[in-house]
Parts: C-alpha cells; structure tokens; sequence
C-alpha cells in the first residue's frame, strides 16, 4: 500500500525557516518523480515545487523560487522541502504527492507564518 | 504560464443526476490533463489522469475527456459521497497549473 506521511508544519513568525519531510513507503521511492502542492486556507491547489527521481532536476512556482528548496534522500525515502525567509502568504496546508500527475497524495502539514 | 480555467465554480444537484464540469487550458496541453476530488478538511484524492484514465479504485460513473484545450469531468448517476470540490490540473509543462475548482454541491 502506498503511503506518504508529511511531517515538519508548524507555527512560525515572518522571516523564519521551516523543513518539512514527507516519508514514502509502498511504492519504489527512488524511481518517482515527486512533488509539492499548497492549498491556502479556503483556497484552491496551489503546485509548489516538484524533483526528478535521482534528484538531479528541480522545479518551483515562481511564488517560492529562491525562497524554497526541494531535495530528496532516497536511501531513506523521504521528500523534503525546506521554507526560508517565510512569508504570511505562504501559510498553507502543503501535501507531497507521487508523480507530476500526483496519484497519491499524504496528508497533509499546515504551516503558519504569523507574528 | 499555462492557465487553467474552470467552469463552472459551483454548482448544486441532486442524487441520480448526471453532472459536466469543464476545463480549458490556454494553450494547447495534449491530454495532459488530470482530475481531483477534495472534500472539506482531507487531502486530494486523484480521479483521471491523461484526461481520460481513471485512477484504480475510481467508480466507472467517473469519466474524463478531450484533448488540447477543451476537457470535461462527467459524473454519471451522482452518489451522495460525490459531493465535493473538483480540480482540474494540466502536467504538460513547468510550471505546473490547477484550475480554480468546482463545488458541487447537494440541491
């Protein structure tokens, strides 16, 4: 059974830095492209960011770029992004999903930027 | 960017009906076009893929069509669990886009 658990949300003020995890079980991990989608409260689905499956190739929306960065450990597979210099727009729930075209999706984490 | 727009925003029906929600691309995607099903305060469940695959596990009154920048989402027979937000999403190229999502709604 494919599983994705994110993990790393949490209260932050503006400015700060935050690292979520997504860990993957079920599936071969390594071979998947990955990626991140947010979805602000009462808002749509926002893509964030996504990664090739060895890691190599890295994509963002531009609302994030520079600020944000995707990687990935496939020994241990798990996902991760890594938020600095957080605004208050990037409060959101962020989901890892499998594939471009997610056919699984986790969770879900919510992150707050707030003072 | 590639701007997915769907239609219509929200809509209400009734168990047994048959119910289209569109999507138009602006710009010719292929049929790189996926569906999703969101209910309040759960992660997004994936429906179709490739504009017309539906997802294993998918109920077959769930079906999707088209191609270039024309798709439609059709729910045939609604169920009471099918009411939902529905999410359009084109993969054809970075940066990846949704459509604004559909409520459908019980009448």
């Amino acid at each position: 059974e494919v599983q994705l658990l994110d993990s790393g949300g949490g209260l932050v003020q503006p400015g700060e830095s935050l690292r979520l995890s997504c860990a993957a079980s079920g599936f071969t991990f390594s071979s998947s492209v990955m990626t991140w989608v947010r979805q602000a409260p009462g808002k749509g689905l926002e893509w964030v960011s996504s990664i090739s499956s060895g890691g190599g190739s890295a994509y963002y929306a531009a609302s994030v770029k520079g600020r944000f960065t995707i990687s990935r450990d496939n020994s241990k597979n798990t996902l991760y992004l890594q938020l600095n210099s957080l605004r208050a727009e990037d409060t959101a729930i962020y989901y890892c999903a499998k594939r471009i075209d997610p056919d699984y999706w986790g969770q879900g984490v919510l992150v707050t930027v707030s003072s | 960017d590639i701007q997915m727009t769907q239609s219509p925003s929200s809509m209400s029906a009734s168990v047994g009906d048959r119910v289209t929600i569109t999507c138009r691309a602006s710009q010719d995607i292929n049929t790189y076009l996926a569906w999703f099903q969101q209910k309040p305060g759960k992660a997004p469940k994936s429906l179709i893929s490739e504009s017309s695959s539906l997802r294993s596990g998918v109920p077959s009154r769930f079906s999707g069509s088209g191609s270039g920048t024309d798709f439609t989402l059709t729910i045939r027979s609604l169920q009471p669990e099918d009411f939902a937000t529905y999410y359009c999403q084109q993969y054809d190229s970075y940066p990846l886009t949704f459509g604004g999502g559909t409520k459908l709604e019980i009448k």
